[in-house]
């Protein structure tokens, strides 16, 4: 099973600035099937990213995913108030496909 | 636009079965992955296991292996998720998600939801 660990857990950033999310695998992911989800309270999650870079439909370009292997980083260029959320990676390259504990977006 | 519609929570002794149904509406997903993840309260997400129903075989996490059964039926384009031996650690949101793409497992489309509530 491949462990994805998230990093920082919680980031506390004000509006405006840049948000650098870690996710790392215990084993390399296949193909790059890596994915990114944003939940807020109370709802389902929402993707943003698959393959590790491309952005789902109609998520806005200041969200951007990159990396390859075991490591991947979400990056959010500018926050918006509706950004702060929790984040999620999962690879969905090998059964079972695991998500990571999660990162806290809070506002400083 | 297919949306994923999920059955209604649920409360369940310890022991017993629960049975959590999902039907897309406005489309049909036979040839897509339907990927069933939990969130217990205040806790992460967990993938549980998956089926595409044209294949017809689910995966299960280990750690769900032999108290889970994911089911599909593609004549009402319904997927089904039971899980026995309910225990009070299982309370949690139930999902179902998908891509709607071949081949993919990626979760672009999410169910509302299904909260099951486990308790004496």
């Amino acid at each position: 099973e491949i462990v994805l660990t998230q990093s920082p857990g919680t980031l506390s950033l004000s509006p405006g600035e840049r948000a650098t999310l870690s996710c790392r695998a215990s084993q390399s992911v296949s193909s790059s099937h890596l994915a990114w989800y944003q939940q807020r309270p109370g709802q389902a999650p929402r993707l943003l990213i698959y393959g590790a870079s491309s952005r789902a439909t109609g998520i806005p370009d200041r969200f951007s995913g990159s990396g390859s292997g075991t490591d991947f980083t979400l990056t959010i260029s500018r926050l918006e108030p509706e950004d702060f959320a929790v984040y999620y990676c999962q690879q969905y390259g090998n059964s079972p496909r695991t998500f990571g504990g999660g990162t806290k977006v809070e506002i400083k | 636009q297919v949306q994923l519609v999920q059955s209604g929570a649920e409360v369940k002794k310890p022991g017993s079965s629960v049975k959590v149904s999902c039907k897309a509406s406005g489309g049909t997903f036979s040839s897509y992955a339907i990927n069933w993840v939990r969130q217990a309260p205040g806790q992460g997400l967990e993938w549980m296991g998956g089926i595409i129903p044209l294949f017809g075989t689910a995966n299960y996490a280990q750690k769900f292996q032999g108290r889970v059964t994911i089911t599909a039926d593609e004549s009402t384009s319904s997927a089904y998720m039971e899980l026995r031996s309910l225990r009070s650690e299982d309370t949690a949101v139930y999902y179902c998600a998908t891509s709607l793409r071949f081949l993919e497992w990626w979760l672009g489309y999410w169910g509302q939801g299904t909260l099951v509530t486990v308790s004496s």
